[in-house]
């Protein structure tokens, strides 16, 4: 089993629509959890970090963290066609080693 | 500030050469990272330094594998000899210890293709 796991997807919606991305993990040491955002042919970019648990917001991007269900959550309001992307989660004990998951890639269809 | 920089930004070899790939890092970022990105088994860490110091190498696949980092401002992964299931896209990527969160910088990444 993966220590992070995340649905590749792919997934479509339409303009507009609430977008949700999950990733759950096995290892509860875990503390740092990260969103990074790739498009195509580009490096990841960090999008959202969180210590801990609860909710960050920026924009029109939410991200949650459950740790005690070891699920994480990005949502995107009002999604744009420039949302397009592979979206990865990411996640570390701290001690600089992120693991990251397999990533979504999402459509956002105009 | 550039951001990472690696270079080449393709490469295509044969089985058996040597490939080196090459990072240089944000100035001022203490810790630098390589990655391995495949469809099958997305982003996997090689190898990374602290202060120019390795720190982790379980990553490392195997001794054809090896990484250097001289000094702050330059670091290359090398393989040899080569193999069509190295083909991948390799990222460098940098990062410094804020306190608050570990944020990376990722280059743009080397497409290596090994026939």
């Amino acid at each position: 089993q993966k220590e992070v796991e995340q649905d590749p997807g792919p997934l479509s919606v339409p303009e507009g629509a609430i977008v949700s991305l999950n990733c759950t993990y096995s290892n509860s040491a875990f503390q740092y959890f990260m969103w990074y955002r790739q498009y195509s042919r580009k490096g990841p970019e960090l999008l959202m970090y969180t210590y801990s648990s609860g909710n960050k917001e920026d924009g029109r991007f939410t991200a949650q963290v459950d740790k005690s269900s070891k699920y994480i959550s990005l949502f995107i309001r009002d999604s744009q066609p420039s949302d397009s992307a592979t979206y990865l989660c990411a996640m570390s004990k701290g001690a600089q080693k992120l693991v990251f998951g397999q990533g979504t890639r999402l459509t956002i269809n105009p | 500030d550039a951001g990472v920089i690696q270079s080449p930004r393709h490469e295509v070899t044969e089985m058996g050469q040597e490939v080196t790939l090459r990072c240089k890092p944000i100035s001022g970022h203490d810790y630098l990272f390589w990655y391995r990105q495949t469809m099958m088994r997305g982003l996997e860490l090689l190898i990374y330094f602290n202060n120019n110091v390795p720190i982790d190498d379980s990553g490392m696949p195997e001794d054809r594998f090896s990484a250097k980092m001289p000094n702050a401002s330059f670091s290359t992964l090398k393989i040899q000899p080569s193999e069509p299931r190295d083909s991948a896209v390799y990222f460098c990527a940098s990062s410094f210890h804020d306190g608050e969160g570990y944020g990376y910088t990722f280059g743009s990444g080397t497409r290596l293709t090994v026939v």
